[in-house]
């Protein structure tokens, strides 16, 4: 059974440019996170994706968007990079009926970088 | 707002001795707490969470944490520590009962096993 699974693993951009992030959550789960995580620091929550939705939002700009589709699978969105916006972006599944934090699965992550 | 201060960034400890590293909370009612690992260029892995009941909990590779109301901490223990432990450690806790809540994590602190 595979876990989370993100592509690309590794990707560099261009200030200004655009990216596109994807997250495979782990079978039977329906609940997609993403987190950014800059270098030396704790994860943040981005947005939350649920029946093809955003649920939860953080205190990101506008320029993150997400997608969910029919098959849970998840996208993140970044608009007009900025050098700042250089992380390891990190995708969560879980099942939304959970409530249990060991439902929470972490998939290994995309690592933007900015030049 | 909830937070989560890790007080600790870095810590060196010899290989066999013993461990604890510290987290502070702030939320105002009985939060749902947990402790990740991550190894270099990995995601997060739980390693034990606290929602009720016992304050000690038990967690995967030998950890331990303890919850102390009164003082806001949820630090993480261990008696030997084993030099494969060498990672970022981080604190973390979710406000709300499901775990589809977005969760919050401190900084980190990073663990050196010393020879």
């Amino acid at each position: 059974d595979a876990g989370v699974t993100q592509s690309p693993t590794h990707l560099i951009k261009t200030r200004g440019q655009q990216v596109t992030l994807r997250c495979s959550p782990k079978s039977g789960h329906d609940t997609v996170s993403w987190y950014q995580q800059a270098l030396g620091q704790g994860p943040q929550f981005i947005f939350q994706y649920y029946e093809e939705e955003e649920r939860q939002r953080g205190n990101f700009p506008d320029r993150f968007s997400g997608h969910q589709f029919p098959n849970y699978s998840s996208e993140l969105n970044v608009n007009a990079l900025l050098l700042g916006d250089s992380a390891l972006y990190l995708c969560a599944s879980s099942p939304l009926a959970g409530n249990n934090g060991n439902t929470i699965y972490f998939g290994e992550g995309s690592w933007l970088t900015v030049v | 707002a909830q937070s989560v201060t890790q007080p600790d960034i870095h810590i060196t400890v010899s290989e066999g001795a013993s461990l604890e590293l510290r987290c502070n909370y702030s939320y105002g009612a009985t939060p749902y707490l947990f402790w990740y690992v991550q190894s270099p260029g990995q995601g997060l892995q739980l390693l034990l969470k606290y929602f009720s009941g016992d304050t000690l909990v038990q967690g995967i590779k030998g950890f331990e944490a303890e919850f102390k109301r009164s003082q806001s901490s949820f630090n993480l223990r261990k008696p030997s520590v084993h030099w494969s432990d060498a990672a970022e450690y981080f604190c973390a806790v979710a406000p709300g009962y499901s775990s589809a809540s977005k969760i919050i994590f401190g900084s980190g602190t990073r663990l050196s096993i010393r020879p």
